[in-house]
């Protein structure tokens, strides 16, 4: 048990699509990131919210685009879907600073 | 900018073997380093985790070391096992800016029986 949720764990959509996924932290985690990992490649940082805030972004165009809620779930949006977003993406939260604990992930799948 | 690298980018070794996984990382202003693992199509599952001010870890049949001046993080894995087998995965995050991991490509681990 990670603590931290994330759904749907597999996911298939077409290419120009928007698709929200979802990540649920615990309670307490302020700070919440999000990446992407393609395959055989290392996690891409995309984003990270803090107290429902962007703070920081990586090297993603605007059609990738989060929030950050309350009750510590959050959500990483991406519209006009391309080929090139398949891949797992995941979720870290953590109380305050660094050290994150990650879900299990999201496989997204554009065809 | 950090780059992190890890070598060898696939191992595979006889049940048994003690081994070492080798993560290099360019600028040595790091809060801490952080060793996960991640079976094929999962999540992430968290190592080891070095402060900045620590030499080393160790879990079990895992120990990490830390050498921040020379920019380089090894783990080692003692008596390998088939249930070894798996991606490794060495994260750091810096000092500077966001509190985000940079990630190397991984170590594709494969122990056999």
């Amino acid at each position: 048990e990670t603590g931290v949720t994330q759904s749907p764990t597999h996911l298939i959509k077409t290419r120009g699509q928007q698709v929200t996924l979802r990540c649920s932290s615990q309670s307490g985690h302020n700070t919440v990131s999000w990446y992407q990992q393609a395959l055989g490649q290392g996690p891409q940082f995309i984003f990270q919210y803090y107290r429902e805030e962007e703070n920081g972004r990586g090297n993603f165009p605007p059609r990738f685009s989060g929030l950050q809620f309350p009750n510590y779930s959050s959500e990483l949006n991406v519209n006009a879907l391309e080929l090139d977003d398949s891949a797992l993406y995941l979720c870290a939260s953590s109380p305050t600073g660094p050290g994150y604990t990650f879900g299990s992930g999201t496989r997204l799948t554009v065809v | 900018k950090q780059e992190v690298t890890q070598i060898p980018a696939a191992l595979s070794v006889p049940e048994g073997e003690n081994l070492v996984l080798n993560c290099s990382f360019t600028d040595s202003a790091i809060y801490n380093l952080q060793w996960f693992r991640q079976d094929p199509g999962k999540g992430l599952t968290s190592l080891l985790l070095i402060q900045s001010s620590q030499r080393e870890q160790t879990s079990g049949r895992l120990n990490a070391s830390l050498d921040k001046s020379s920019g380089r993080s090894t783990l080692y894995i003692a008596a390998s096992q088939p249930g070894d087998s798996a991606t490794y995965l060495c994260a750091v995050i810096s000092t500077s800016g966001t509190y985000k991991y940079i990630f190397g490509t991984g170590t594709r681990l494969k122990v056999l029986a």
